[in-house]
């Protein structure tokens, strides 16, 4: 059981760039979300997915789209990289009804 | 909005010693959850907390949901070098579904 799994880990983009970032869960959860963490400012909710086919704008979507691709993948794109968009990126899951989410281990972007 | 006040921000101890923080918030909240932060890594849920005045442990840890609904309260006892890190508490945003706030987190050192 990997539990929930990011992709990269690292990634250095330049302003402007596109990428997306990836995260699968293996628990058969159905919500799914995207945050970023910066210095001081704790985790931030960019977009989340309460559930295969559904998602909403969290605080901080500006920026940012995503995809629930099916129930475990929810990705996350940046269509035109911004040095703001410098952050640590975690995505995490939960079962329905249920407040506990879990974590992946983290993408670490920075844009130049 | 929402808004979650953790102290202290930091915490410096000697091994062996008891720890405390605690958060709070402006609001109401049904549901409390602690997390734990190691450098480099995702935010690993330790404690959840569903009633007013429950009090759960987990091991060493310690968590307590204050009877106004408003607070709660992480105590680690026997502190370890591994407690070290970044403890976090978060609780659902009365706007949505299952979606969390986070507090800015109490940073634990220890030293050996």
């Amino acid at each position: 059981n990997a539990g929930v799994t990011q992709t990269p880990k690292f990634q250095v983009l330049k302003t402007g760039q596109s990428m997306t970032l990836q995260c699968a869960q293996d628990m058969n959860h159905n919500s799914m979300y995207w945050y970023r963490q910066d210095p001081g400012m704790g985790l931030r909710l960019i977009y989340y997915s309460a559930s295969e086919g559904t998602t909403d704008k969290g605080e901080v979507p500006n920026g940012y789209n995503v995809s629930r691709l099916n129930k475990r993948e929810f990705s996350l794109r940046l269509e035109s990289a911004a040095p703001s968009q410098t952050s640590v990126y975690f995505c995490a899951s939960s079962r329905t009804a249920n407040y506990e989410q879990y974590f992946g281990p983290g993408t670490r972007l920075t844009v130049t | 909005g929402q808004q979650l006040n953790q102290s202290p921000q930091s915490m410096f101890i000697q091994e062996g010693e008891d720890v405390s923080m605690n958060c709070t918030s402006s609001s109401i909240f049904n549901t409390w959850l602690w997390y734990k932060q190691d450098p480099g890594e995702g935010p690993v849920l330790l404690i959840a907390l569903y009633k007013a005045g429950e009090l759960t442990s987990n091991g060493r840890l310690t968590a307590q949901f204050g009877i106004t609904r408003k607070d709660s309260f992480l105590n680690i006892s026997a502190s370890i070098p591994s407690d070290v890190g970044i403890y976090f508490c978060a609780g659902p945003l009365n706007t949505g579904f299952q979606k969390l706030v986070f507090g800015t987190g109490t940073r634990l050192l220890v030293s050996p």
